[in-house]
């Protein structure tokens, strides 16, 4: 059975940064894409990040690029997203998603739980 | 503008067939696969439809996913007090070059 645990999540001050971890079992870590969707209080989901098996490409929604990295330990099973620069509208339910890639392209088919993050001062 | 849209409320009574719209432009809809996932109050996410109208493993047949042209839709039928929920259709934007969420339908079962 996939699992997918978030953890990190919290509150923090425009500005400043938090790292969110995602620990990954019941599939082969290695050989699949992950990433990062997250879902403002209220509000529909959004596309964050991806990280290809490889770890060699990442790729960002514009809203985050420059400030967020996403990153993978294959040996901890676990992927990260490093966020700076934070500001209030990234407070959100940050979920980690197992990520199928189809060409080019990719969905998304399993997701943890979630981790909230709330940005305010 | 990279834009998925879909109604943001529908309802039906059990045992109804019920049909939730996601139209969308040449950029996403109209090149390439539709995704639906299903979000039950207070849960994550789950993958419902993937690649127009493939199930994943476990989900009825009951829910079915179709698509036209620049637009999609998923088709709930025998209608359950357990498929209330938010539907969210998900397709790739080649301006956006990543995954574009619609804005979710919040289906109440009445």
């Amino acid at each position: 059975e996939v699992q997918l645990v978030e953890s990190g999540g919290g509150l923090v001050q425009p500005g400043g940064s938090l790292r969110l971890s995602c620990a990954a079992s019941g599939f082969t870590f290695s050989s699949y894409a992950m990433s990062w969707v997250r879902q403002a209080p209220g509000k529909g989901l959004e596309w964050v990040s991806t990280i290809r098996a490889s770890g060699i490409s990442s790729y960002y929604a514009d809203s985050v690029k420059g400030r967020f990295t996403i990153f993978g330990d294959n040996s901890k099973h676990t992927v990260y997203l490093q966020m700076k620069s934070l500001r209030a509208e990234d407070t959100a339910v940050y979920y980690c998603a197992k990520t199928v890639v189809v060409g080019q392209r990719y969905y998304f088919d399993d997701w943890g739980q979630g981790t909230l993050v709330t940005v305010s001062s | 503008q990279s834009v998925l849209t879909q109604p943001p409320s529908a309802s039906g009574t059990p045992g109804q067939r019920v049909t939730i719209s996601c139209s969308g432009s040449s950029s996403n809809i109209g090149s390439n696969d539709v995704y639906w996932y299903q979000q039950l109050p207070g849960t994550a996410p789950k993958l419902l439809i993937y690649r127009n109208n493939q199930w994943p493993s476990g989900v009825p047949d009951r829910f079915s996913g179709s698509k036209s042209g620049t637009s999609a839709s998923l088709a709930i039928s025998g209608l359950r007090s357990e498929d209330e929920a938010d539907y969210y259709c998900a397709a790739w934007d080649e301006s956006l070059s990543g995954p574009l969420f619609g804005g979710g339908t919040k289906l109440t079962v009445l």
